[in-house]
């Protein structure tokens, strides 16, 4: 059985720090991460995906990938009030379409 | 722009009714996907499809049937809908790279 851990949160940080959203996934054979955001009542959106081990930087966010600890990490920096949400993490396996989610972390940013 | 539509954003069924849930995508993707939400239980994959006529059953298919008659469309079915599957449900299809791009979701409520 495949699974994805996230803490539920929520995770509260004032505007302008750093949100750390972590994640440990099961399967050793997982190839491929991805981090999604969805706003309340909202449909799930891509913010970023990571292949390979060490830090991948997308404006505000960076994900970090530690194969070997088999972890997954999103950064948010210098974080919005409009970053509150909830954070998906998800993983595949090499040769397979589907993906594993994780139940998500809500994060609040206050003003 | 990777497009996913959905046939409705809500809808209010009767227990026993056949309920048909409808995803259209343009960007010509072989894989789609039909997951459901469920507070405190994350997303879910009901079914999914890698080819026209061709399925797979996800993690909770019971209860469930899917179409996929064109490449652009796929469908999912509920045969004699309960008050158990009252909840959002998301299609996503599959595009590059190795990436899930959802739709705007459904709320289903079965009375």
């Amino acid at each position: 059985q495949k699974e994805v851990e996230q803490n539920s949160g929520p995770l509260s940080v004032p505007e302008g720090a750093i949100a750390s959203l972590n994640c440990t996934y099961s399967d050793r054979g997982s190839q491929s991460f991805f981090w999604y955001r969805q706003y309340s009542g909202k449909s799930p959106e891509l913010i970023m995906f990571i292949y390979s081990n060490g830090d991948k930087e997308d404006g505000r966010f960076t994900a970090q990938l530690n194969k070997a600890s088999q972890y997954v990490s999103l950064l948010i920096r210098d974080s919005q009030p409009s970053d509150s949400a909830t954070y998906l993490c998800a993983v595949n396996t090499e040769g397979y379409s589907t993906l594993t989610f994780g139940k998500g972390t809500m994060l609040l940013v206050s003003p | 722009d990777v497009k996913v539509t959905q046939s409705s954003r809500y809808l209010v069924k009767r227990t026993g009714e056949k309920v048909f849930l409808e995803c259209v995508q343009d960007m010509d993707h072989e894989n789609m996907f039909w997951y459901r939400q469920d507070p405190g239980l994350g997303l879910r994959l009901i079914y999914f499809s890698y080819d026209v006529k061709m399925k797979e059953k996800g993690d909770i298919p019971e209860g469930y049937s899917v179409s996929r008659e064109k490449k652009e469309r796929f469908s999912l079915i509920l045969e004699s809908a309960s008050t158990n599957q009252t909840s959002m449900y998301l299609c996503a299809s599959l595009g590059p790279p190795d990436t899930q791009y959802f739709g705007p979701g459904t709320r289903l409520t079965v009375l």
